[in-house]
């Protein structure tokens, strides 16, 4: 069964501040989404990673798929409160149908 | 382009009434999806389709059903609401790459 763990559940931090939030399966990933939620709205793809050891940046995001491909990172430098959302981390089910299997998301409130 | 779009934003049911909700979408893609997001559980798919006239069930479909009568629109309906189905209700869709576009939501109460 693959289970996608992301940590930690909620961050709350100043203005300026840099943070990392993680997201960690039990299995290989095929590849991996990155989604930002923004309070009362729908979640928004940021980012797709694929290859082990690939590092995406997004402006002050940057997103690091591990080298096994069973872990990914996504950082944030110097945080602003247009940053505060829910990020969510995704994945291809193993059963194809292009069904995506979810974690619960890391909370992140920048406060100004 | 509107991308993925959904009626209505809120609704309030009372136990028992029942209801459509509407997601359309104006990207051509083949595969859309019902979810449902609450405090705790995360996005839970109810159901989903890979093509016009096509559908599946998801995690959690008892007490919903779907259609995809036309490729752009995916209706999802509550035939007898519960409580329990008071929920942020997301629709979204996809074409090749697994990367899915969602909808801004629907917000349900039941009393």
């Amino acid at each position: 069964t693959q289970l996608l763990e992301q940590s930690p559940q909620f961050l709350s931090i100043q203005e300026g501040e840099n943070l990392t939030v993680y997201c960690n399966s039990s299995s290989v990933f095929s590849s991996l989404q990155w989604y930002r939620q923004e309070p009362g709205e729908g979640p928004v793809l940021l980012v797709t990673v694929v290859t082990g050891g690939e590092v995406k940046k997004l402006k002050r995001l940057t997103f690091q798929f591990g080298d096994a491909r069973k872990d990914s990172s996504l950082h944030i430098t110097a945080a602003q409160p247009g940053d505060t959302g829910l990020y969510l981390c995704a994945e291809p089910n193993a059963g194809n149908n292009r069904k995506l299997i979810w974690g619960l998301g890391t909370s992140l409130a920048v406060n100004p | 382009n509107a991308g993925v779009t959904q009626t209505p934003k809120f609704r309030v049911l009372k136990t028992g009434q029942s209801m459509t909700l509407l997601c359309a979408q104006d990207m051509n893609h083949e595969y859309m999806y019902w979810y449902r997001q609450d405090p705790g559980m995360g996005l839970r798919l109810i159901h989903y389709s890979v093509g016009e006239g096509t559908t599946a069930k998801g995690e959690v479909p008892d007490g919903y059903n779907v259609s995809r009568l036309k490729k752009q629109n995916f209706l999802l309906g509550l035939e007898s609401a519960a409580p329990s189905q008071t929920s942020v209700y997301f629709c979204a869709s996809s074409q090749s790459s697994y990367e899915q576009y969602f909808g801004p939501g629907t917000r349900l109460t039941v009393t």
